[in-house]
Protein backbone atom coordinates (compact mmCIF):
# COMPACT_ATOMS: atom_id res chain seq x y z
CA UNK A 1 0.00 0.00 0.00
CA UNK A 2 0.99 3.60 -0.86
CA UNK A 3 2.09 5.52 1.87
CA UNK A 4 3.25 8.93 2.04
CA UNK A 5 4.78 9.74 5.77
CA UNK A 6 5.35 13.42 7.03
CA UNK A 7 6.24 14.65 9.99
CA UNK A 8 3.70 16.84 12.11
CA UNK A 9 5.38 19.68 12.72
CA UNK A 10 8.92 21.75 11.99
CA UNK A 11 10.40 24.47 12.62
CA UNK A 12 13.25 27.18 11.69
CA UNK A 13 13.86 30.74 12.16
CA UNK A 14 12.99 33.98 10.51
CA UNK A 15 15.63 34.25 7.45
CA UNK A 16 17.31 30.36 8.15
CA UNK A 17 16.64 27.48 5.37
CA UNK A 18 14.68 24.49 6.16
CA UNK A 19 14.71 21.08 4.71
CA UNK A 20 11.28 18.95 4.98
CA UNK A 21 10.69 15.77 4.44
CA UNK A 22 8.00 13.23 2.85
CA UNK A 23 9.00 9.39 3.14
CA UNK A 24 7.27 7.16 0.46
CA UNK A 25 6.46 3.58 1.58
CA UNK A 26 8.69 0.42 1.59
CA UNK A 27 8.20 -0.61 -2.67
CA UNK A 28 7.44 2.98 -4.08
CA UNK A 29 11.00 4.96 -3.74
CA UNK A 30 10.89 5.85 -7.53
CA UNK A 31 7.59 7.22 -7.14
CA UNK A 32 7.18 11.25 -8.02
CA UNK A 33 5.10 13.65 -5.75
CA UNK A 34 3.99 16.60 -5.35
CA UNK A 35 4.19 19.53 -2.75
CA UNK A 36 1.77 21.43 -1.89
CA UNK A 37 1.43 24.37 0.47
CA UNK A 38 -1.44 25.39 2.79
CA UNK A 39 -1.38 28.70 4.56
CA UNK A 40 -3.54 29.51 7.38
CA UNK A 41 -7.60 29.68 6.28
CA UNK A 42 -6.37 29.24 2.62
CA UNK A 43 -6.55 26.97 -0.21
CA UNK A 44 -3.14 24.78 -0.76
CA UNK A 45 -1.19 25.57 -3.47
CA UNK A 46 0.91 23.74 -5.75
CA UNK A 47 4.55 24.50 -5.05
CA UNK A 48 6.99 21.51 -7.17
CA UNK A 49 6.53 18.17 -8.70
CA UNK A 50 9.65 16.50 -7.81
CA UNK A 51 10.91 12.98 -9.18
CA UNK A 52 12.90 10.22 -7.57
CA UNK A 53 15.77 11.64 -9.33
CA UNK A 54 15.40 14.81 -7.63
CA UNK A 55 14.35 16.36 -11.16
CA UNK A 56 12.03 18.85 -10.51
CA UNK A 57 9.64 21.27 -12.11
CA UNK A 58 7.72 24.19 -10.07
CA UNK A 59 4.64 25.82 -10.52
CA UNK A 60 3.87 29.76 -11.64
CA UNK A 61 5.32 32.12 -9.85
CA UNK A 62 7.11 30.03 -7.13
CA UNK A 63 10.44 31.54 -6.21
CA UNK A 64 13.87 30.02 -6.14
CA UNK A 65 13.70 30.28 -2.63
CA UNK A 66 11.69 26.32 -2.62
CA UNK A 67 13.64 23.63 -3.69
CA UNK A 68 13.16 19.95 -4.03
CA UNK A 69 15.65 16.56 -3.80
CA UNK A 70 15.34 13.19 -3.47
CA UNK A 71 17.57 10.45 -1.70
CA UNK A 72 15.71 6.70 -1.98
CA UNK A 73 12.45 7.11 -0.51
CA UNK A 74 13.00 10.50 1.05
CA UNK A 75 11.17 13.32 -0.56
CA UNK A 76 12.92 16.82 0.23
CA UNK A 77 11.55 20.10 0.43
CA UNK A 78 14.02 23.13 0.91
CA UNK A 79 12.73 26.44 1.79
CA UNK A 80 15.53 29.28 1.76
CA UNK A 81 15.66 32.37 3.44
CA UNK A 82 12.47 32.01 5.12
CA UNK A 83 9.81 34.94 5.19
CA UNK A 84 7.01 34.70 7.97
CA UNK A 85 4.25 33.97 5.24
CA UNK A 86 5.80 30.61 4.91
CA UNK A 87 4.34 29.53 8.14
CA UNK A 88 2.06 26.87 6.82
CA UNK A 89 1.06 23.31 6.39
CA UNK A 90 3.01 21.59 3.78
CA UNK A 91 1.46 18.58 1.99
CA UNK A 92 3.23 15.90 -0.14
CA UNK A 93 1.19 14.01 -2.45
CA UNK A 94 1.46 11.35 -5.36
CA UNK A 95 -0.34 8.73 -7.00
CA UNK A 96 -0.62 5.06 -8.56
CA UNK A 97 -2.79 4.30 -11.31
CA UNK A 98 -6.11 5.65 -9.93
CA UNK A 99 -5.47 6.60 -6.70
CA UNK A 100 -4.24 9.87 -4.74
CA UNK A 101 -2.40 10.03 -1.88
CA UNK A 102 -1.79 12.93 0.51
CA UNK A 103 0.73 12.63 3.16
CA UNK A 104 -0.30 14.09 7.04
CA UNK A 105 1.10 16.84 6.41
CA UNK A 106 3.90 19.29 7.96
CA UNK A 107 3.24 22.43 10.25
CA UNK A 108 6.04 24.75 9.84
CA UNK A 109 6.78 27.07 12.24
CA UNK A 110 9.03 30.19 11.74
CA UNK A 111 10.65 31.34 14.63
CA UNK B 1 -4.67 31.75 -16.72
CA UNK B 2 -7.13 28.79 -15.43
CA UNK B 3 -8.89 29.34 -12.72
CA UNK B 4 -11.41 27.31 -10.53
CA UNK B 5 -14.18 28.49 -8.40
CA UNK B 6 -16.74 26.33 -6.15
CA UNK B 7 -19.91 26.85 -5.23
CA UNK B 8 -22.67 25.10 -3.35
CA UNK B 9 -24.69 25.68 -0.05
CA UNK B 10 -23.00 25.91 2.95
CA UNK B 11 -25.63 23.38 5.14
CA UNK B 12 -26.91 20.34 4.76
CA UNK B 13 -28.77 18.31 6.68
CA UNK B 14 -28.07 14.84 8.07
CA UNK B 15 -28.89 12.00 5.61
CA UNK B 16 -29.49 14.53 3.32
CA UNK B 17 -27.48 15.39 -0.37
CA UNK B 18 -24.75 17.24 -0.58
CA UNK B 19 -24.10 19.18 -4.01
CA UNK B 20 -21.13 21.52 -5.20
CA UNK B 21 -20.10 22.65 -8.83
CA UNK B 22 -16.83 23.69 -9.97
CA UNK B 23 -16.16 26.43 -12.54
CA UNK B 24 -13.45 26.10 -14.56
CA UNK B 25 -12.74 29.75 -16.43
CA UNK B 26 -9.53 30.95 -18.59
CA UNK B 27 -9.41 27.32 -20.20
CA UNK B 28 -11.28 24.14 -21.59
CA UNK B 29 -12.65 21.13 -19.22
CA UNK B 30 -12.04 19.28 -22.15
CA UNK B 31 -8.23 19.63 -21.91
CA UNK B 32 -5.94 16.71 -21.23
CA UNK B 33 -6.44 17.03 -17.64
CA UNK B 34 -8.22 15.39 -15.10
CA UNK B 35 -10.45 17.27 -12.82
CA UNK B 36 -10.89 16.83 -8.87
CA UNK B 37 -12.41 16.85 -5.89
CA UNK B 38 -10.66 16.85 -2.16
CA UNK B 39 -11.82 17.68 1.19
CA UNK B 40 -10.37 18.70 4.02
CA UNK B 41 -12.29 17.94 8.05
CA UNK B 42 -11.83 20.69 10.25
CA UNK B 43 -8.49 20.60 11.80
CA UNK B 44 -7.14 17.69 9.11
CA UNK B 45 -5.42 16.96 5.91
CA UNK B 46 -6.31 16.67 2.75
CA UNK B 47 -8.38 13.97 1.17
CA UNK B 48 -8.90 12.85 -2.15
CA UNK B 49 -12.48 12.07 -3.08
CA UNK B 50 -13.02 11.83 -6.83
CA UNK B 51 -11.72 12.81 -9.90
CA UNK B 52 -13.46 13.17 -14.11
CA UNK B 53 -11.54 13.34 -17.21
CA UNK B 54 -13.62 14.56 -19.84
CA UNK B 55 -14.00 11.23 -21.94
CA UNK B 56 -16.26 10.74 -18.92
CA UNK B 57 -13.53 8.27 -17.24
CA UNK B 58 -13.66 8.84 -13.23
CA UNK B 59 -12.07 7.45 -10.55
CA UNK B 60 -13.34 7.33 -6.92
CA UNK B 61 -11.55 6.85 -3.12
CA UNK B 62 -12.48 3.36 -2.15
CA UNK B 63 -12.22 4.49 1.53
CA UNK B 64 -15.84 6.82 1.15
CA UNK B 65 -18.74 6.05 3.14
CA UNK B 66 -20.99 8.38 2.35
CA UNK B 67 -21.91 7.38 -1.80
CA UNK B 68 -20.11 10.19 -4.37
CA UNK B 69 -20.52 10.98 -8.05
CA UNK B 70 -18.93 13.34 -9.83
CA UNK B 71 -19.59 14.58 -13.37
CA UNK B 72 -19.16 17.07 -15.89
CA UNK B 73 -20.46 19.71 -18.19
CA UNK B 74 -19.05 20.51 -21.45
CA UNK B 75 -21.36 23.13 -22.49
CA UNK B 76 -21.10 24.57 -19.12
CA UNK B 77 -17.38 24.23 -18.52
CA UNK B 78 -17.78 23.01 -14.95
CA UNK B 79 -18.06 19.63 -13.21
CA UNK B 80 -19.62 18.63 -10.04
CA UNK B 81 -19.47 16.41 -6.84
CA UNK B 82 -22.96 14.90 -5.37
CA UNK B 83 -22.47 12.89 -1.49
CA UNK B 84 -25.81 11.04 -0.58
CA UNK B 85 -26.64 10.15 2.61
CA UNK B 86 -24.58 13.09 4.37
CA UNK B 87 -23.50 12.79 7.68
CA UNK B 88 -21.41 15.26 10.26
CA UNK B 89 -18.33 13.29 8.95
CA UNK B 90 -18.92 14.98 6.06
CA UNK B 91 -18.33 18.50 7.62
CA UNK B 92 -15.72 20.28 5.48
CA UNK B 93 -14.21 22.46 3.23
CA UNK B 94 -14.47 20.60 -0.29
CA UNK B 95 -11.83 21.91 -2.84
CA UNK B 96 -11.93 21.45 -6.33
CA UNK B 97 -8.63 21.12 -7.97
CA UNK B 98 -7.01 20.52 -12.09
CA UNK B 99 -5.09 17.07 -12.01
CA UNK B 100 -2.20 16.60 -14.66
CA UNK B 101 -1.04 13.29 -14.63
CA UNK B 102 -1.38 12.20 -11.22
CA UNK B 103 -0.50 15.66 -10.13
CA UNK B 104 -2.40 18.36 -8.31
CA UNK B 105 -1.87 21.43 -10.28
CA UNK B 106 -4.08 23.62 -9.25
CA UNK B 107 -6.50 24.56 -6.55
CA UNK B 108 -9.92 26.45 -6.24
CA UNK B 109 -10.84 28.51 -3.07
CA UNK B 110 -12.51 25.94 -1.25
CA UNK B 111 -16.42 26.03 0.04
CA UNK B 112 -17.30 24.62 3.41
CA UNK B 113 -19.93 22.68 4.11
CA UNK B 114 -21.52 21.82 7.36
CA UNK B 115 -23.88 18.95 8.05
CA UNK B 116 -26.21 19.43 10.44
CA UNK B 117 -30.03 19.61 11.55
Amino acid sequence: QLVLTQPPSASASLGASVKLTCTLSSGHNMYSIAWHRQQPEKAPRYLMKLNGDGSHSKGDGIPDRFSGSSSGAERYLTISSLQSDDEADYYCQTWYGSVRVFGGGTKLTVL
Amino acid sequence: QVQLQESGPGLVKPSGTLSLTCAVSGGSISSSNWWSWVRQSPGKGLEWIAEIHHSGNTNYNPSLKSPVTISLDKSKNQFSLTLTSVTAADTAVYYCARVDAGCYNLWGQGTLVTVSS
